[in-house]
């Protein structure tokens, strides 16, 4: 059963064009939301969080949008480079669970920004 | 520093054998954690350790065992491998205190069992 559903599986986007990636979750436990970016041979790595006080995070050319009544959140990448391309995963936990930070990752997307 | 540190990078086992990964960070963070990751599955919480003394199961706990060996270091058994623990595995770590504290991963384990 999975708890953050992601989309698309895949995604060619044109250099300088804008990079979407959606993410539903049903677990209404959750709420902190970060996105990882991983590079073929390394481990995922934190690249921009949100929080569902807010329905806007931004940092860069990376933007999370979220919408908590739809339980649904989603990655912009403005201006797209070839450098980011890479898989990106949604991930979803609760703040506060007593111990340890178990995170629930989607089933990632993996981006290929094109020249 | 190193962050995360696995070893080995790729192992072939063939069914039936046992292995321990070993995982090690650097950071003295008080939280660790064992992922699997396979094609179109994600990321999947396989054991974690809160803090120094403790571990948990997460998501598909089952075939493995861990060990929380010191604050430092935190390993992953399998007993008896089978075919369809061919995966990579990763270790991460982070603080311990609310889920907004990033996790720290290492480059991962490519593990095949024959």
């Amino acid at each position: 059963q999975q708890q953050v559903k992601q989309s698309p599986q895949s995604l060619i986007v044109q250099k300088g064009g804008i990079s979407i990636i959606n993410c539903a979750y049903e677990n209404t436990a959750f709420d902190y939301f970060p996105w990882y970016q991983q590079f073929p041979g390394k481990g995922p790595a934190l690249l921009i969080a949100i929080r569902p006080d807010v329905s806007e995070k931004k940092e860069g050319r990376f933007t999370i949008s979220f919408n908590k009544s739809a339980k649904q959140f989603s990655l912009h990448i403005m201006d797209s480079q070839p450098g980011d391309s890479a898989t990106y995963f949604c991930a979803a936990t609760p703040l506060f669970t007593g111990g340890g930070n178990k995170l629930t990752f989607g089933t990632g997307t993996q981006l290929k920004v094109e020249l | 520093n190193a962050g995360v540190t696995q070893t080995p990078k790729f192992q072939v086992l063939k069914t039936g054998q046992s292995m321990t990964l070993q995982c090690a960070q650097d950071m003295n963070h008080n939280s660790m954690y064992w992922y699997r990751q396979d094609p179109g599955m994600g990321l999947r919480l396989i054991y974690y350790s809160a803090s120094e003394g403790t571990t948990d199961k997460g998501e598909v706990p089952n075939g493995y065992n861990v060990s929380r060996l010191n604050k430092r270091e935190f390993s992953l058994r399998l007993e008896s491998a089978a075919p369809s623990q061919t995966s990579v595995y990763f270790c991460a770590s982070s603080e311990l205190g609310p889920g907004d504290q990033p996790q720290h991963f290492g480059d991962g384990t490519r593990l095949s069992i024959l």
